[in-house]
């Protein structure tokens, strides 16, 4: 069963650095989604994105974020410079249309 | 805006006893509604959905229906394992391409032997 994978699985990087967190999408889906889940909050939405440009971000996803899809099954969040409070676990999501979006495993950041 | 309330955990149950986490709703429209299950240490995985009024969601001997009425999407199983113990997330859609999920904050089942 095809399924969305993320890398790394642990990050861990000094506050201010730039990290970049990798997803790659289940192949037939067009619709491309990136959560946070601070330890033992909610699972909140960061941002989606469709035919190469966001189409819905929330108050979280300030300048400090981006997204791209470099190339046809890769899609990033970059993140400038980290915060303390950018320590979370940040999951990658995929869906073929309006219905249901598959996450990956996630990626655990520390920002120390 | 568009929210989801569930039941304040942690739920702590023995083996073979009947489970119910509620999950209630906010929406201008007709979301589609989703439970999400997150076991330790792991991943969200997709447990059950449901698209429309009335529709019955199941899987792995869980169950939710969706009421438009009462605005609840409420998680059942009648015999819980120990290996149910995870978080288990209410989360609806507005139907939009693209848009986002908004999650209810998550119900942790512990379940005893």
């Amino acid at each position: 069963e095809p399924e969305v994978t993320q890398t790394p699985s642990h990050q861990v990087t000094q506050m201010g650095q730039e990290v970049i967190l990798r997803c790659v999408p289940i192949s037939n889906h067009l619709y491309f989604y990136w959560y946070r889940q601070i330890l033992g909050q909610k699972v909140e939405f960061l941002v989606s994105f469709y035919n190469n440009e966001i189409s819905e971000k929330s108050e979280i996803f300030d300048d400090q974020f981006s997204v791209e899809r470099p190339d046809g099954s890769n899609f990033t969040l970059k993140i400038r410079s980290t915060k303390l409070e950018d320590s979370a676990m940040y999951f990658c999501a995929s869906s073929e249309s309006a219905e249901t979006q598959y996450f990956g495993p996630g990626t655990r950041l520390l920002v120390l | 805006g568009d929210s989801v309330t569930q039941m304040e955990g942690p739920v702590t149950l023995s083996e073979e006893a009947f489970l119910t986490i509620n999950c209630t709703y906010t929406a201008t429209g007709y979301p589609s509604l989703f439970w999400y299950v997150q076991y330790p240490g792991e991943g969200l995985q997709l447990l059950l959905k449901a698209t429309k009024a009335d529709d019955k969601g199941s899987n792995k001997g869980f169950e939710a229906t969706y009421r438009k009425e009462t605005t609840s999407f409420h998680l059942e199983k009648g015999s819980v394992q120990v290996s149910d113990s995870a978080v288990y997330f209410c989360a609806l859609e507005t139907n939009q391409a693209g848009t986002a999920l908004i999650f209810g904050k998550g119900t942790t089942l512990s379940v005893s032997s």
